[in-house]
């Protein structure tokens, strides 16, 4: 079955600190993807990154960053120079593609508070 | 990519009652989903919709609880039965375009944040 684990419930950092967002993941398929949503207070879910799982190169967008390690089935999430913008929700979910394709599952979620 | 709607947005319900919550996308889809949110939780899938055919439900979900019709490619409904407050969640939809699972592209609607009294 597949599983994804983030350890950190709740962060709060000062405005242009930097954060990093843990996301552990258990899957049997080697062929999957991995995802992060933001949810702000409004409740949307906003669609950050999608990464398969042959695709370890590590991306950058803007402040935002993702380390996606095999190894250690990992997807962490950087965000450089925080804002208080990037207060929210943020969660990681696996899909695999063949056994239980298109199903989504969710980490529990890390709220994000950026302070001013 | 797909945009997805979903009416209503919101609503305020009385315990006993239903209420059907729509999903449109603007393009054909090949599979559609539902999500629960509870309060301060993580999102759960409900079942999948079936194009045709019944929805297949995930463990803890049940078609008399949550009857879902899929009458077509692009849109589907859930319904939400003989409410309690214990169902008072954010609902949504999620599609997945694409046939081909190289190009794994899902999307979610905005959500149905439903409240019952």
């Amino acid at each position: 079955a597949q599983k994804v684990t983030q350890a950190q419930t709740e962060i709060s950092v000062v405005e242009k600190e930097d954060v990093t967002l843990d996301c552990v993941y258990e899957t049997r398929d080697t062929t999957y993807y991995l995802f992060w949503y933001k949810q702000p207070p409004s409740g949307e879910l906003v669609f950050l990154i999608r990464r398969n799982s042959f695709d370890e190169q590590n991306e950058i967008s803007g402040r935002y960053s993702w380390n996606f390690q095999k190894s250690t089935s990992s997807f962490n999430f950087t965000i450089t120079a925080s804002q208080v913008v990037d207060s929210a929700v943020y969660f990681c979910a696996l899909s695999e593609v063949f056994t239980n394709a298109g199903k989504s599952t969710f980490g529990d979620g890390t709220t994000l508070t950026v302070k001013p | 990519s797909a945009v997805i709607s979903q009416k209503p947005s919101r609503d305020i319900c009385q315990r006993g009652t239903s209420l059907t919550i729509q999903c449109q996308v603007d393009s054909q889809v090949t599979m559609m989903f539902w999500y629960r949110q509870q309060p301060g939780q993580s999102l759960t899938l409900i079942a999948t919709a079936n194009q045709g055919s019944e929805a297949t439900y995930e463990s803890g979900f049940v078609i008399d609880k949550f009857p879902i019709s899929r009458p077509n490619l692009t849109f589907s409904t859930l319904t939400v039965s003989n409410m309690s407050p214990e169902d008072s969640s954010i609902y949504l939809c999620s599609v997945l375009p694409g046939r081909d699972r190289s190009s794994y592209e899902q999307y979610f609607g905005p959500g149905t944040r439903l409240t019952v009294t």
